[in-house]
C-alpha cells in the first residue's frame, strides 16, 4: 500500500490561509487522495478528496501535483475550531481501504 | 440523529476478560471499518465488511473478531483482553467502494485495560 507522510505539526494565527502538505510518492494511478480531520475526542470527519485536478468545497481547498505525488489542504482562513489534526489519506480504487498517514497537528492561535 | 454510533463510549476491563463493542450506521452504506487509534494518534485499519462479507482483516491477532448481523452493525468482540489492547477503537462506514466515497466514523470507543 501506498503511503503518506506528514510534518508532525503546524501553527498558524487566525484568519490567516494555512498550507498543509502531504507526500505521497509511492502513490498510484487509481489513488483517490483523501483529507480528514480530528478535532479532540472525537472521530476524523471528512475534508476533501481529489483524484487529479485541483478541488474546492466550503472547508477547503485541495492541491494536487501534477505528478501526484504530493498534495496541500488549504484552508484560506483559519479559525480557532480548526485546530485539530488533519491526516492525509489513500484510497485506492477498487478497494475498501482508507490508509490514514500520520497527521499534522494543526494549531491555530487567536 | 447520529450517522455513525458507538456504545459503550468507555470501557474498563481487566486483562484476560471477554468484551464487545456495537457498532451501527443509519447511512444505509454498504461497507463498514473498525480502526484502532493507539496513543500516538496513529489509526490503524482493522476490518472492513462490504454487505456483511469481510473483506479486510488487517494483520489482527484472532482474539478481535468482527461480526457483522446486518449492513447496519458491525460489532466487535475482543477475547482475553491484554494491555496492549488499550486504545480508541472507531468504527465507520462508506456508501461504495471505488476510492470517492467519504467515510463517517463514530465518535469511538476508548478501551483501557488494567
Amino acid at each position: 500500500d501506498a503511503k503518506t507522510t506528514q510534518p508532525n505539526s503546524m501553527e498558524s494565527n487566525e484568519e490567516e490561509p494555512v498550507h498543509l502538505p502531504c507526500n505521497h510518492s509511492t502513490i498510484s494511478g487509481t489513488d483517490y487522495i483523501h483529507w480528514y480531520r480530528q478535532l479532540p475526542s472525537q472521530g476524523p470527519e471528512y475534508v476533501i478528496h481529489g483524484l487529479t485536478s485541483n478541488v474546492n468545497n466550503r472547508m477547503a481547498s485541495l492541491a494536487i501535483a501534477e505528478d501526484r505525488k504530493s498534495s496541500t489542504l488549504i484552508l484560506h482562513r483559519a479559525t480557532l475550531r480548526d485546530a485539530a489534526v488533519y491526516y492525509c489519506t489513500l484510497s485506492p480504487y477498487g478497494t475498501d481501504k482508507l490508509i490514514f498517514g500520520t497527521g499534522t497537528r494543526l494549531q491555530v492561535f487567536p | 440523529d447520529t450517522a455513525v454510533s458507538q456504545t459503550p463510549k468507555y470501557l474498563v476491563t481487566q486483562m484476560g476478560n471477554d468484551k464487545s463493542i456495537k457498532c451501527e450506521q443509519n447511512l444505509g452504506h454498504d461497507t463498514m471499518y473498525w480502526y484502532k487509534q493507539d496513543s500516538k494518534k496513529f489509526l490503524k485499519i482493522m476490518f472492513s465488511y462490504n454487505n456483511k462479507e469481510l473483506i479486510i482483516n488487517e494483520t489482527v491477532p484472532n482474539r478481535f473478531s468482527p461480526k457483522s448481523p446486518d449492513k447496519a452493525h458491525l460489532n466487535l468482540h475482543i477475547n482475553s483482553l491484554e494491555l496492549g489492547d488499550s486504545a480508541v477503537y472507531f468504527c465507520a462506514s462508506r456508501s461504495f467502494t471505488g476510492g470517492e466515497a467519504e467515510a463517517f466514523f463514530g465518535q469511538g470507543t476508548r478501551l483501557t485495560v488494567v
